[in-house]
């Protein structure tokens, strides 16, 4: 199976800044990859999908890029609200893992 | 609205079952696939499970394969999961989701409130 590894595992930043995310697969997936935000006791919510599309309602500060086996989400001016974990999850084949998760902090 | 509405979770002994149930209402259901997604307490999310909009393709986590059957029902407009031999490590929020499209192989994008299900003696 294709594994889903991300980093760092954790980051704090300040208000404002340009905060960038990695995931990488075991294998080729193409741009079969999303992206979710996790916030503190609340339900994962979709963010990116197809490796770089923006899901309806979420704000442009969040961009996704990549293809193959490297990916990356980028926040592009954290706000405080952005305070989450957020993981990555492939969906070219079954099993559709996903990566262990970034913990996103505001300094 | 879209809505996704698990039941069916609780304390169940090792080695027990239990079917959980998510109730979707707001999109046309058959032409969506469905997935199951856990989170252990404390954890990252796993996913478990997806199945088709039509029932035809199902898929699992290595981790529970033999144990979990994924099933709907599209005349109720009715996602399940069937959970088998139940152990420790399966104590979990459950979520189920709706996938973007009507392969199981696409971005969830409506997520349920989760269930809890607990295995503990």
């Amino acid at each position: 199976d294709i594994q889903m590894t991300q980093s760092p595992s954790s980051l704090s930043a300040s208000v404002g800044d340009r905060v960038t995310i990695t995931c990488r697969a075991s294998q080729d997936i193409y741009n079969f990859l999303a992206w979710y935000q996790q916030k503190p006791g609340k339900l994962p919510q979709l963010l990116i999908y197809n490796a770089a599309s923006l899901q309806s309602g979420v704000p442009s500060r969040f961009s996704g890029s990549g293809s193959g086996t490297d990916f990356t989400l980028t926040i592009s001016s954290l706000q405080p609200e952005d305070v989450a974990t957020y993981y990555c999850q492939k969906y070219n084949s079954g099993p559709f893992t996903f990566g262990p998760g970034t913990k996103v902090d505001v300094k | 609205e879209v809505q996704l509405l698990e039941s069916g979770g609780g304390l169940v002994q090792p080695g027990g079952s239990l079917r959980l149930s998510c109730t979707a209402s707001g999109f046309s259901f058959s032409h969506y696939a469905m997935t199951w997604v856990r989170q252990a307490p404390g954890k990252g999310l796993e996913w478990v499970s997806g199945i088709s909009g039509g029932g035809e393709s199902k898929f699992y986590a290595d981790s529970v394969k033999g144990r979990f059957t994924i099933s709907r029902d599209n005349s109720e407009n009715t996602l399940f999961l069937e959970i088998n031999s139940l152990r420790a490590d399966d104590t979990a929020v459950y979520y189920c989701a709706k996938v973007k499209i009507y392969a199981a192989s696409g971005a969830m994008d409506v997520w349920g409130q989760g269930i809890t299900v607990t295995v503990s003696s």
